[in-house]
């Protein structure tokens, strides 16, 4: 069945570092691709989002490309602020041509803590 | 502009005692789902509805029961609560069918239910 995979956490960085989070995915078809960000004691956001190959989604300074060849979508930004800190998800839409319902699979999640 | 409203914000129940889980919507989103998140395991969706009257299981629905009698309202109801049960629930909202596959999900804050 589809699958989203995250690499662990938590990932510890100093202020103004480069950020990436990998995220991999096994899904039939094009499904579109998500990141989704829950700070402390919220619930989750939208980040970014792809839903096509070679797509690039961006906000607040994150980026993610949808890559098709090797089913990825890994977050990136350039240089993190303490503001960043919180857990990320990596999520994918699956679409089953006219019984598309919306549902999201999701990744473990990743915590980024960012150090002044 | 209230979102996606979740009540209560922690419980703690016994075991074998029931609750319902309240979620309510002002978006006059047609899709609305719950999803239980655990530690290190991602969010797993319970049930989810795509119209008032219409429920379907997701991937972990045992325990669990769902009614959609209205557009905004989407309850959760847990019957017989079990230690397995602890965790934190979220309820999410979808535009819906026509634009499933770009459509950002809204989500509530989070229920935090422990089972002793």
């Amino acid at each position: 069945g589809d699958s989203v995979t995250q690499m662990e956490g938590p990932v510890t960085l100093s202020e103004e570092a480069f950020l990436t989070i990998n995220c991999t995915y096994t899904a039939t078809g094009y499904p579109s691709l998500f990141w989704y960000v829950q700070y402390p004691g919220e619930g989750l956001q939208l980040l970014l989002k792809a839903t096509k190959a070679d797509d690039k989604g961006s906000n607040k300074g994150f980026e993610a490309t949808y890559r098709k060849e090797t089913t990825s979508f890994h977050l990136e930004k350039g240089s993190v602020q303490v503001s960043d800190s919180a857990v990320y998800f990596c999520a994918l839409r699956p679409l089953r041509g006219s019984s598309n319902t919306g549902k999201l699979i999701f990744g473990q999640g990743t915590t980024l803590q960012v150090k002044p | 502009n209230a979102g996606v409203t979740q009540t209560p914000k922690f419980r703690i129940l016994k075991i074998g005692q029931s609750m319902t889980l309240q979620c309510t919507q002002d978006m006059n989103h047609n899709y609305m789902y719950w999803y239980r998140q655990d530690p290190g395991m991602g969010l797993k969706l319970i049930y989810y509805s795509v119209g008032a009257g219409i429920t379907d299981k997701g991937e972990v629905p045992n325990g669990y029961n769902v009614s959609r009698s209205t557009t905004e309202d989407f309850p959760l109801r847990l019957e017989l609560a079990a230690p397995s049960q602890t965790s934190v629930y979220f309820c999410a909202s979808t535009l819906g069918r026509d634009r499933g596959a770009n459509t950002e999900a809204f989500f509530g804050q989070g229920t935090r239910l422990t089972v002793v």
